[in-house]
């Protein structure tokens, strides 16, 4: 059971690139979120997806893209990178019902720096 | 709008008992969560209240209050691991299942020897 998985750990961009991030989770939780984290600061939610199929706009969701592939994968895409998207990204997953309905699970994050 | 405050920093010495508030400005609200996180670590659960009053895990407790839009979080018998950042989160801000989360800024805990 390995929870939260995140890939990759660390990725260095260029302006204006693209890229993928993946998330999975495998407690079979219904509803998962994408994270970022600046340096000193709190997190921030990019989306979210409550259910399968369903995505919504968190706080900050302006240049990203977001995908639910299946009910374990969520990506998160960055279209044209840009420096101020420099940040930990985390991806969260929380059941909709249970013993831990109230408790998120997270990854243990990308660390992306756009130059 | 809405927005969580949380005091920045707090210093304890280890052994002592040390209270984190939190207060919170939200159109929705269905409860309150902390999070502790380590230094280059992932946030990790601690406690959620729906209801008013205490909940107790160990050495870690939490209060809300929704009347007053105010929680806390109390640990007692400091150790040194304990140094952490910790973040309030308010569950259910917006949309209609409770499916959505706003955290705060955090609070950096040092405990001293």
């Amino acid at each position: 059971n390995a929870g939260v998985t995140q890939t990759p750990k660390f990725q260095v961009l260029k302006t204006g690139q693209s890229m993928t991030l993946q998330c999975a989770q495998d407690m079979n939780h219904n509803s998962m979120y994408w994270y970022r984290q600046d340096p000193g600061m709190g997190l921030r939610l990019i989306y979210y997806s409550a259910s399968e199929g369903t995505t919504d706009k968190g706080e900050v969701p302006n240049g990203y893209n977001v995908s639910r592939l299946n009910k374990r994968e969520f990506s998160l895409r960055l279209e044209s990178a840009a420096p101020s998207q420099t940040s930990v990204y985390f991806c969260a997953s929380i059941a909709r019902a249970g013993s831990s309905y109230n408790e998120q699970f997270f990854g243990p994050g990308t660390r992306l720096t756009v130059l | 709008g809405q927005s969580l405050e949380q005091p920045s920093e707090v210093t304890a010495v280890e052994g002592a008992i040390v209270q984190m508030n939190c207060t919170y400005q939200t159109s929705g609200f269905y409860g309150l969560s902390w999070y502790q996180q380590h230094d280059g670590g992932a946030p990790t659960f601690l406690s959620y209240n729906a209801l008013d009053g205490l909940e107790e895990t160990g050495r870690f407790s939490s209060f809300l209050s929704r009347s007053d839009s105010y929680g806390y979080l109390l640990l007692q018998e400091l150790q040194m691991k304990d140094s952490a950042s910790y973040f309030c989160a308010v569950r259910g801000v917006t949309d209609n299942y409770g499916q959505n989360f706003v955290f705060g800024p955090g609070t950096r805990l040092s405990v001293l020897p």
